[in-house]
């Protein structure tokens, strides 16, 4: 089955750039997609097809995709972008997969 | 608007049966995949499987295969996730999401239904 690894945390200041890494076996021939969940919430799409962001999600908000390994990135980091990050691709064998998730901490 | 709107909580005893349900509004029902995803509590992301409720064609996760079933009913707009005996291991949330046809990200998701299963 079709596996995806993220870190369990990221820590970011204030303002400044997080990366949120997302591998798999030979990702870059897939679709990546990601999801913010803030406590207590439902998971909101923010990146679809590896770099799209859906109307309303900020600029600050990109992704990318190549090789083995999916990047969200996070510009500019505010205190409300806070929340677990999942990335998802779709695989012929597994169907949809998930992965691990990442902590997302703004100092 | 478009949305999904989830059945309320469910308390329930291991061995009962249980069905949760997910009506979508303000758009085609029939023309979107709508799956489930489970959470349990302090934990990831777990996908179930999907259901297009225009043919009824349904897909699950090797992992909940033979362990839920997922139906829609197209004539009210309305999905359902189901157990025949319920386990406390199916202590979760439970989300169910618009999948987009050809990409299959989720982009539309409901609130969640939190199930617990107590003796």
């Amino acid at each position: 089955s079709y596996e995806l690894t993220q870190p369990l945390s990221v820590s970011v200041a204030l303002g400044q750039t997080a990366r949120i890494t997302c591998g798999g076996n030979n990702i870059g021939s897939k679709n990546v997609h990601w999801y913010q969940q803030k406590p207590g919430q439902a998971p909101v799409l923010v990146i679809y097809r590896d770099s799209n962001r859906p109307s309303g999600i900020p600029e600050r908000f990109s992704g990318s995709n190549s090789g083995n390994t999916a990047t969200l990135t996070i510009s500019r980091a505010q205190a409300g972008d806070e929340a677990d990050y999942y990335c998802q691709v779709w695989d012929s064998s597994t169907a949809e997969v998930f992965g691990t998730g990442t902590k997302v901490t703004v100092l | 608007e478009v949305q999904l709107v989830q059945s309320g909580a469910e308390v329930k005893k291991p061995g009962e049966s249980l069905k949760i349900s997910c009506k979508g509004s303000g758009y085609s029902f029939t023309s979107y995949w709508i799956g489930w995803v489970r959470q349990m509590p302090g934990k990831g992301l777990e996908w179930m499987g999907i259901i297009y409720p225009g043919d009824s064609d349904t897909r699950y996760s090797p992992s909940f295969q033979g362990q839920v079933t997922i139906s829609a009913d197209k004539s009210i707009s309305t999905a359902y996730l189901q157990w025949s005996s319920l386990k406390a291991s199916d202590t979760a949330m439970y989300y169910c999401a618009r999948h987009e046809v050809y990409y299959y990200y989720m982009d539309v998701w409901g609130k969640g239904t939190t199930v617990t299963v107590s003796s």
